[in-house]
């Protein structure tokens, strides 16, 4: 079956900590994202990537750092720098960049203990 | 201003009525235009997509554009009570920013029996 994982489903995280959240596609897609979700509100954008070894900042990257190593993989590691970290974290994948339709993984809640 | 706005909801309708969702954007050179629904606690789901202006159909959904007015709305004939979920408009960026999605607030939809 062809789709995008995430995974811990759930995470708990202590003050002062950093965590990684893991995002796997088999969909052979160019480009991946990260989103954050607060309750009750739209998807605001963390940082995407294009192409392997590449990515860009999105809209509230700050406490937060990715890596793209491989086509497949777009880890998002949520730093001690981020003080209100507590959401839902989705990624999400796309064929190419002048389209865009994205298909989302099913989340990752993480919340601060 | 928002980027994207949409109707902050929520919205009830009765089943089998036809359900009206509407969202504005603020970047003119905007490309693609998104719906996506998320139903509670789950991840958003792909729905429609439009990138020219008129109307797009498919099953009970139309998706339809204005880009001289900078609107696009879903229309959903026939809701059903499984049509109940959060529905965000998204919005793609112009030649320049073309990899990098928008998302509006979300239109939470209730079909009652």
């Amino acid at each position: 079956d062809g789709g995008i994982t995430q995974s811990p489903k759930y995470l708990f995280r202590k003050e002062g900590q950093n965590v990684t959240l893991s995002c796997e596609q088999n969909l052979n897609h160019d480009a991946m994202y990260w989103y954050r979700q607060d309750p009750g509100q739209g998807l605001r954008l963390i940082y995407y990537s294009q192409i392997v070894n590449d990515f860009q900042k999105g809209d509230i990257a700050e406490g937060y750092s990715v890596s793209r190593e491989k086509k497949e993989s777009f880890p998002l590691t949520v730093t001690s720098a981020q003080k209100n970290p507590t959401a839902f974290y989705l990624c999400a994948s796309s064929i190419a960049k002048s389209y865009n339709e994205q298909f989302f993984g099913p989340g990752t809640r993480l919340t601060v203990l | 201003q928002k980027e994207v706005e949409q109707n902050s909801g929520p919205l009830s309708v009765p089943e089998g009525a036809i359900a009206s969702l509407n969202c504005t954007y603020s970047d003119r050179g905007s490309q693609s235009f998104f719906w996506y629904r998320q139903y509670s606690g789950k991840s958003p789901e792909l729905i429609m997509s439009i990138y020219s202006n008129g109307d797009k159909e498919d099953g009970r959904f139309t998706a339809q554009l204005n880009k001289a007015s900078q609107y696009v709305s879903l229309l959903i004939r026939d809701s059903q009570p499984s049509d109940s979920a959060t529905y965000l408009c998204a919005v793609n960026g112009d030649n320049t920013n073309a990899g990098k999605s928008t998302f509006g607030d979300g239109t939470t939809l209730t079909v009652k029996p």
